[in-house]
């Protein structure tokens, strides 16, 4: 079935350094890809999307390219803030189910001063 | 903020009991599904309603069960508590266009109902 991989943490970077979270999924078909952010007491805001193969989803300094021959979706951000310290969400949506989500398992970020 | 709005935000039950959690869809949006999120983990698809009728369900048993009103809001009921239940609930609305996929990027989550079952 479809599931996504993507690395353990927490991750501690101090700021302006650069930042990879990882993630790989498995799909049927070809699916939409997504990074969700978790701030602390919140709900998940989407930070970025890639929809098709080679596409590149970016915002806020964040970027993520769907590869599929790797079936990979690693965010990056070349300069980390403090403020960017969050629980980071890889999912994919079902090509048969645009509305059903599959979640990572969250990568907590740490940015220290 | 997002226009989704869940109740209540805590919630503490014991084993065996029943549990109803409510969500209050974005403006707009005629889809809510509802998430389980336990604690280190990402959110679980439970199930979808679209027209007030369940559309597509995850892998949770049948005492996991909803509704949504012709408002579209939504409840989610839990039956015979189990100590494993404990978690945060997340519900998300979108907008589904008939039979054609909904504009993806409009999935919008609420903060959540975290239950706690002792």
């Amino acid at each position: 079935g479809d599931s996504v991989t993507q690395m353990e943490g927490p991750v501690t970077l101090s700021e302006e350094a650069f930042l990879t979270i990882n993630c790989t999924y498995t799909a049927t078909g070809y699916p939409s890809l997504f990074w969700y952010v978790q701030y602390p007491g919140e709900g998940l805001q989407l930070l970025l999307k890639a929809t098709k193969a080679d596409d590149k989803g970016s915002n806020k300094g964040f970027e993520a390219t769907y590869r599929k021959e790797t079936t990979s979706f690693h965010l990056e951000k070349g300069s980390v803030q403090v403020s960017d310290s969050a629980v980071y969400f890889c999912a994919l949506s079902a090509v048969y189910n645009f509305n059903k989500f599959y979640f990572g398992s969250g990568t907590k970020l740490n940015v220290k001063p | 903020e997002t226009g989704v709005t869940q109740s209540p935000t805590h919630l503490i039950k014991t084993r065996g009991q029943q549990v109803t959690l409510r969500c209050s869809s974005q403006s707009g949006h005629n889809t809510v599904s509802w998430y389980q999120q336990a604690l280190g983990q990402g959110p679980q698809f439970i199930f979808q309603y679209y027209r007030e009728e369940e559309n597509g369900r995850g892998n949770f048993p049948p005492r996991f069960s909803g509704l949504q009103f012709p408002n579209y809001s939504s409840e989610l009921n839990v039956n015979a508590l189990e100590l494993d239940d404990s978690a945060l609930y997340l519900c998300a609305s979108s907008l589904t266009l008939g039979t054609l996929a909904a504009d993806i990027e409009k999935l919008f989550f609420g903060s959540g109902t975290q239950l706690s079952v002792l």
